[in-house]
């Protein structure tokens, strides 16, 4: 069982480049989120899904599209990136069900420059 | 729109000694309030948290208290030590709403032996 599975841990892009940060988990859960996170800042939300098919726009959206093809698997994908995309991106996932505690990956940082 | 304030930002205590870390949330039908503790360069994780209907809950040397009216609640650490060290964020949810987590700004804490 190896929960929430992020890729790649570290990337470096050059402006205006594209890339999409994959993530998939095995737990069969219903909600799928994703966070940045600043130095020194909170999680911000990014998207989130409640299903296949359905996603939804967090706090911070822009520059962002996600899709959810398929329950494991919610990727991020990056368009003409830009300096202020660089953070640390955290993929979650929680079933859903009663106290819908939040289950992180392991995190990707990736620097824009 | 939805917010979680935390405070403080910083906090050193020595071994042994208490840390009181508190949060406030402005959306009156949040329900559901975890906190999550993040060691440095690794993922968040839960480490205790409370639904409305409790007005206090205890694991140890953690505790969560909530005061609705008010809409606040607070971490306690009792018998700080070093491995507590780390940066804590407090969130806030609706169950069975959107699912959606709020976070606050993060605590850091340096307990010093």
């Amino acid at each position: 069982n190896a929960g929430v599975t992020q890729t790649p841990k570290f990337r470096i892009l050059k402006i205006g480049q594209s890339m999409t940060l994959q993530c998939t988990q095995d737990m069969n859960h219903n909600y799928m989120y994703w966070y940045r996170q600043d130095p020194g800042m909170g999680l911000k939300l990014i998207y989130y899904s409640v299903g296949a098919g359905i996603t939804d726009k967090g706090e911070v959206p822009n520059g962002y599209n996600v899709s959810r093809s398929t329950t494991e698997d919610f990727p991020l994908r990056l368009e003409l990136a830009a300096p202020s995309q660089t953070s640390v991106y955290f993929c979650a996932s929680s079933s859903g069900v009663g106290a819908n505690v939040l289950t992180f990956g392991a995190g990707s940082r990736l620097t824009v420059l | 729109g939805e917010n979680v304030e935390q405070h403080p930002s910083t906090l050193s205590v020595q071994e042994g000694d208490s840390a009181v870390i508190k949060c406030t949330y402005s959306d009156s039908a949040s329900n559901y309030f975890p906190w999550y503790k993040q060691e440095l360069g690794k993922r968040p994780q839960l480490i205790i948290d409370i639904r409305s209907n409790v007005g206090e809950k205890k694991d140890q040397r953690i505790a969560v208290t909530l005061n609705k009216t008010a809409k606040h609640f607070s971490l306690h650490i009792t018998e700080t030590q070093p491995e507590d060290s780390a940066v804590y964020f407090c969130a806030a949810s609706i169950i069975a709403g959107t699912y959606k987590y709020i976070f606050g700004t993060g605590t850091r804490l340096k307990v010093l032996a």
